[in-house]
Parts: C-alpha cells; sequence; structure tokens
C-alpha cells in the first residue's frame, strides 16, 4: 500500500512568490492534515479537511489556504510568501477522525524562502 | 486549551541503555488521545502508538513500552536496550475528541552512540 506522497520535496522560492504544494493521501483515506515544522515553534496545525471539507484550521494568516479534492488528494498554497514561511511542511492522511485512528504522515515539502 | 510539554529537549545514551522520554499534557476534556511518533532524519513521522483517556493499560511492543497516568497527566514512553536506530526526533502529542488535529509537544532528540 503505498504511503503519503508529497510533492515537490525541496522547494526555494523568493518573497512575494505564491507557492502551492501536493499531497496525495493512502487509497481509502478522506481525512488530510496539513502542519507546519520550524525550529522555532515545533509542529503546527494549519488545517484539516475530510470530503474536501475544511474542519478544522489552525492559527495561520490568511496568506495560507488549501483544499481538498473529490479524490482526497490536497493542495495548500501560501501566498505573498515572507521569510518565515521557510519551513518543513507536512501533510497526514487518516481514514477517518484523528484520535480515534492514526495519522500517517508524508516526508514532507522543505520550503526555503529566500 | 490544550497543552504537551516534553521537558527533555536531548538525550544522549550508549547502546543498550534504556532510554525513558517524558510527555506530560494538560486538557480539560475527558475524552482525548494521546500519541507517540518518532522522526528520522528522513523528515516522516512514524507513528508508534495512540491511546484514549479511557485506556490506561500500559503497553508493550518489543523494545517499547509506555506508561500512561491520567493522575499525572503522563503519557511516558520507553525504549529498552536502545539501538542506533533509534536516533530520532521523538514527539508525544495530544487529539481532542472532535478536534480534527494533533497538538504535539516540543520532541525529544535521542541520540544512541555505538
Amino acid at each position: 500500500k503505498a504511503g503519503v506522497t508529497q510533492t515537490p520535496r525541496y522547494l526555494i522560492k523568493t518573497r512575494g512568490q505564491q507557492v502551492t504544494l501536493s499531497c496525495s493521501p493512502i487509497s481509502g483515506h478522506r481525512s488530510v492534515s496539513w502542519y507546519q515544522q520550524t525550529p522555532g515553534q515545533g509542529l503546527q496545525f494549519l488545517f484539516e479537511y475530510f470530503s474536501e471539507t475544511q474542519r478544522n484550521k489552525g492559527n495561520f494568516p490568511g496568506r495560507f489556504s488549501g483544499r481538498q479534492f473529490s479524490n482526497s488528494r490536497s493542495e495548500m498554497n501560501v501566498s505573498t510568501l515572507e521569510l518565515g514561511d521557510s519551513a518543513l511542511y507536512l501533510c497526514a492522511s487518516s481514514p477517518g477522525q484523528i484520535g480515534n485512528t492514526e495519522a500517517f504522515f508524508g516526508q514532507g515539502t522543505r520550503l526555503t524562502v529566500v | 486549551a490544550q497543552k504537551v510539554t516534553q521537558a527533555q529537549t536531548e538525550i544522549s545514551v550508549v547502546e543498550k541503555e534504556d532510554v525513558t522520554l517524558d510527555c506530560v499534557y494538560e486538557t480539560r476534556d475527558t475524552t482525548y488521545y494521546l500519541f507517540w511518533y518518532k522522526q528520522p532524519p528522513s523528515g516522516e513521522l512514524v507513528f508508534l502508538i495512540r491511546r484514549n483517556s479511557f485506556d490506561e493499560q500500559n503497553e508493550i511492543s518489543g523494545r517499547y513500552s509506555w506508561n500512561f497516568q491520567k493522575s499525572t497527566s503522563s503519557f511516558n514512553f520507553t525504549i529498552t536496550a536502545s539501538q542506533v536506530v533509534d536516533s530520532a526526533v521523538y514527539f508525544c502529542a495530544l487529539s481532542r475528541s472532535n478536534d480534527y488535529k494533533l497538538s504535539f509537544g516540543a520532541g525529544t532528540t535521542v541520540t544512541v552512540r555505538a
């Protein structure tokens, strides 16, 4: 069974640009969530989608957005990039509600903003 | 609000020593879930265990064991007879019912020296 796939693995962008990250969940999993990992703030929750509906959103500015498609694949977008957006972005999928089941994570996309 | 504290930032041991990682959590909910994840250098978070708040049974899985004590709000993790491959960052996390997210501790870096 294929795991969670995130693309691209590495990305370098310039301040002010925008970026789109992609996540393909494990087949059959309908919940996809995103986390940002930085040395200073640790792992922080961005948002969670289930059947194309956002069910929860973390405390991030509106520059961070996401969506989920009917095949459960998800994308997150960051507009007007800032240096502080440099981070490892991790996607997780689960068959149902996190808590009732475990979340499986991808290897992440390492974004560097210069 | 919910909070997870991993007071140990780094632990370094020699192979075959036992390692215990501390996790203390705060939540006002009666139903919640606790997790441990391992993050090797490759970046992805690897699920280790999930516990719900009604199940205080300790668990052993191979060289891993977990001690869940609601009275002290702790969910500690022990690696017995550590190996070099156990070197990683270990995260404790908490999820509330119907919250659809994981709240992570800051992580503990474990280094096992040969």
